[in-house]
């Protein structure tokens, strides 16, 4: 059974770094052709792919955000992570991570249920 | 990018009607389409990838239909658990989603 997790800070200040964490198990970033994504949802708005890490270590950037993004994996404790830099209140939002089969394109077969983050002075 | 605009926002059907709810792409994307359900405060649902392979464990009154750049996800009988937000996603390049249509059960 695949599952994920995702976990953060809550709340943070503008200008600050978010952290987020996503835990999964079910399948592993070791296996060929498997990723795991981040996707967010702001508040009465549609969502929006972030980033893409892949079992050989490939990373893929949504380029309107991609100066501020870093995808990173750590495959033995079966969790994936994602930093955004300088945020601001543009960046509250249900933060999602999910896999992404193999199969050449970048689409998500398993969700998390997300996490809230809420960036607030 | 590539925009996907996805009709209606928000639909009311009684049990038992078909219902279509449809994502156009404004340039072609072949057949690299999913359909998605996420009901409140669940993790969205994979029900239809590539335009109309059904997703395993989906039941088959969901299909999917379209190529290029129209699309369209039918609900065959709809049924009271069928009530949620569907979403589209493209995948042909970096992934963009469907603004979403909310179903309820008139």
């Amino acid at each position: 059974q695949v599952t994920l997790k995702e976990s953060g800070p809550g709340i943070l200040q503008p200008s600050q770094t978010l952290s987020l964490t996503c835990s999964f198990s079910g399948f592993s970033l070791s296996t060929s052709g498997i990723c795991v994504s981040w996707i967010r949802q702001p508040s009465g708005k549609g969502l929006e792919w972030l980033a893409t890490i892949c079992w050989e270590d490939s990373k893929g950037y949504n380029p309107s955000l991609k100066n501020r993004l870093t995808i990173s994996k750590d495959t033995s404790n079966n969790q994936a992570f994602l930093k955004i830099t300088s945020v601001d209140t543009a960046d509250t939002a249900i933060y999602y991570c999910a896999r992404s089969p193999a199969g050449g394109t970048i689409y998500f077969d398993y969700w998390g249920q997300g996490v809230m983050v809420t960036v607030s002075s | 990018d590539i925009q996907m605009t996805q009709s209606p926002s928000f639909l009311s059907a009684s049990v038992g009607d078909r219902v279509t709810i449809n994502c156009k792409a404004s340039q072609n994307i072949n057949r690299y389409l999913n359909w998605y359900q996420q009901k409140l405060g669940e993790a969205p649902k994979l029900l239809i990838y590539n335009a109309n392979s059904l997703q395993t464990g989906i039941p088959s009154r969901f299909s999917g239909s379209g190529s290029g750049t129209d699309f369209t996800l039918t609900i065959s009988s709809l049924q009271p658990e069928d009530v949620a937000t569907y979403f589209c996603l493209q995948h042909n390049s970096w992934p963009t989603f469907g603004s979403g249509t909310k179903l309820e059960i008139k």
